[in-house]
C-alpha cells in the first residue's frame, strides 16, 4: 500500500522569503502525485499535478514542484511566498485506485 | 464551469441519528469520490463512484454508505450518528479514468 509523508507539519517563512514543503512518498508502482492547498474553512484546491512527462510541474500561484522517482519525493517550492499563502498543504498520491491517499498536511505560515 | 457544490455545508446533529450529505460534480464528471477530514486522522478516502458504481471503498464501518444518480450526483449517508463522526466531509469529481480530482467546500458535520 502507498503511504505519504509530509516531513513538516508548520512551516513558518517571512514574507518574500523562498520556501519549500517536502513531500515522500512510498509506492512499489507508478504513481500520479498531487498537491492540493486548503485554506481556513474551504475544501481543497488543486496547485498542481505529476501525471507523466516532464519531472519539474508548474502549478498555480507560482508554485512549482519536481517529482524525483529515486528518491519517492515530490518536494513543493515557492521562490517568493506573500501573506495570502498562508495555509495548510497537503501531498497526495495515487496508483491504480480511484483513491487519493495524503500526507497529514503542512501548515504554511507567512509572516510579515 | 461551475465547480463541486456540496450540500449542506453545515449541520448538527445528535449522537443516533443520521444524515445524509449532497453532492454535484463538475459538470462532464462521472466520478465522485467522498473523503473524511478531521484533526486527529487527516484525510481518508471512504469510497468513489463512477457510473452509479462503487468503485472503491475505504476503511469505514457499514455505518458509512453512499450512492450515485443517473446524473452523477451523489450522496453519503451515516447512520446510527458517534461523536467520532464530526468532521468536514470532502466530495471531489474527477473523468472517467479519475487522474485528477477536484474537491468541493465540504460539508461541516457536527455530532453533539
Amino acid at each position: 500500500a502507498q503511504s505519504v509523508t509530509q516531513l513538516d507539519s508548520q512551516v513558518p517563512v517571512f514574507e518574500e522569503a523562498p520556501v519549500e514543503l517536502r513531500c515522500n512518498y512510498s509506492s512499489s508502482v507508478s504513481v500520479y502525485l498531487f498537491w492540493y492547498v486548503q485554506y481556513p474553512n474551504q475544501g481543497l484546491q488543486l496547485l498542481l499535478k505529476y501525471l507523466s512527462g516532464s519531472t519539474l510541474v508548474k502549478g498555480i500561484n507560482g508554485f512549482e514542484a519536481e517529482f524525483n522517482k529515486s528518491q519517492t519525493s515530490f518536494h513543493l517550492r515557492k521562490p517568493s511566498v506573500h501573506i495570502s499563502d498562508t495555509a495548510e498543504y497537503f501531498c497526495a498520491v495515487r496508483v491504480s485506485s480511484y483513491k487519493l491517499t495524503f500526507g497529514k498536511g503542512t501548515l504554511l505560515t507567512v509572516n510579515p | 464551469k461551475a465547480g463541486v457544490t456540496q450540500t449542506p455545508r453545515y449541520l448538527i446533529k445528535t449522537r443516533g441519528q443520521q444524515v445524509t450529505l449532497s453532492c454535484s460534480p463538475i459538470s462532464g464528471h462521472r466520478s465522485v469520490s467522498w473523503y473524511q477530514q478531521t484533526p486527529g486522522q487527516g484525510l481518508q478516502f471512504l469510497f468513489e463512484y463512477f457510473s452509479e458504481t462503487q468503485r472503491n471503498k475505504g476503511n469505514f464501518p457499514g455505518r458509512f454508505s453512499g450512492r450515485q444518480f443517473s446524473n452523477s450526483r451523489s450522496e453519503m449517508n451515516v447512520s446510527t450518528l458517534e461523536l467520532g463522526d464530526s468532521a468536514l466531509y470532502l466530495c471531489a469529481s474527477g473523468l472517467a479514468g479519475g487522474e485528477t480530482q477536484y474537491f468541493g467546500p465540504g460539508t461541516r458535520l457536527l455530532v453533539l
